[in-house]
């Protein structure tokens, strides 16, 4: 069975411009969230989406947006890139909401 | 592949021996506890969970051990072997809604 996979491995961007990531879940998982790791810290919650509908948030600006497709795929935009955006954007899907939670190999994000 | 956390606390342990990796967690509204995985340039590798209801589970070399008094999770590692050399992760999950991860710490296993 394939694993959560995310596309693009790496990336690199703009000041100011905009982002898409992209994200399959495992089959069967109906439950994407997104995190973002930088350099020396643990991930940090983005968002939450279960059955196409955003459950849980983090702190994080408006720039971040996300959304769920029927396919239960997801997709991560930021806009307006700022430097401090550059990190390892990770994906992980869950069957439901609080089970085990299995993340993908990530986008690294460089913004220059 | 890049390292993951350079200036986190570090566990140096000889292959063979066992292991124990320890976490203060922040909620007491926390219900589900993961622990993860990370070598350089990866995604975090789910190892195992435990519920609240639990202080105790046990998996393939692993155990984690939850003390909801403290507020306090540990991972045991059995055997440790050098594959084990990675960051590991703890992760507190409070209703379904969001993972809370812990800065890490770095497990090195000296052959």
């Amino acid at each position: 069975d394939a694993g959560v996979t995310q596309s693009p491995t790496h990336l690199i961007k703009t000041r100011g411009q905009q982002v898409t990531l992209r994200c399959s879940p495992i089959s069967g998982h109906k439950s994407v969230s997104w995190y973002q790791q930088v350099l020396g810290q643990g991930p940090q919650f983005i968002f939450q989406y279960y059955e196409k509908e955003e459950r849980g948030r983090g702190n994080f600006p408006d720039r971040f947006s996300a959304r769920q497709f029927p396919n239960y795929s997801s997709e991560l935009n930021v806009n307006a890139l700022l430097l401090g955006d550059s990190a390892l954007y990770l994906c992980a899907s869950s069957r439901f909401q609080n089970t085990e939670a299995f993340f993908g190999q990530g986008t690294r994000l460089t913004v220059v | 592949g890049e390292s993951v956390g350079l200036h986190l606390p570090t566990l140096s342990v000889q292959e063979g021996d066992n292991s124990i990796i320890n976490c203060a967690y922040s909620n007491s509204a926390s219900d589900y506890f993961i622990w993860y995985k990370q070598e350089s340039g990866k995604g975090p590798q789910f190892i195992i969970d435990i519920r609240s209801n639990m202080d105790k589970r046990q998996g393939q070399r692993v155990t984690v051990l939850l003390n909801k008094t403290v507020k306090h999770l540990s991972l045991q590692i059995a055997a440790t072997q050098p594959g084990d050399s990675a960051v590991y992760f703890c992760a507190e999950n409070i209703e379904g809604n969001d993972m809370r991860f812990g800065a890490g710490t770095r497990l090195t296993v000296k052959p």
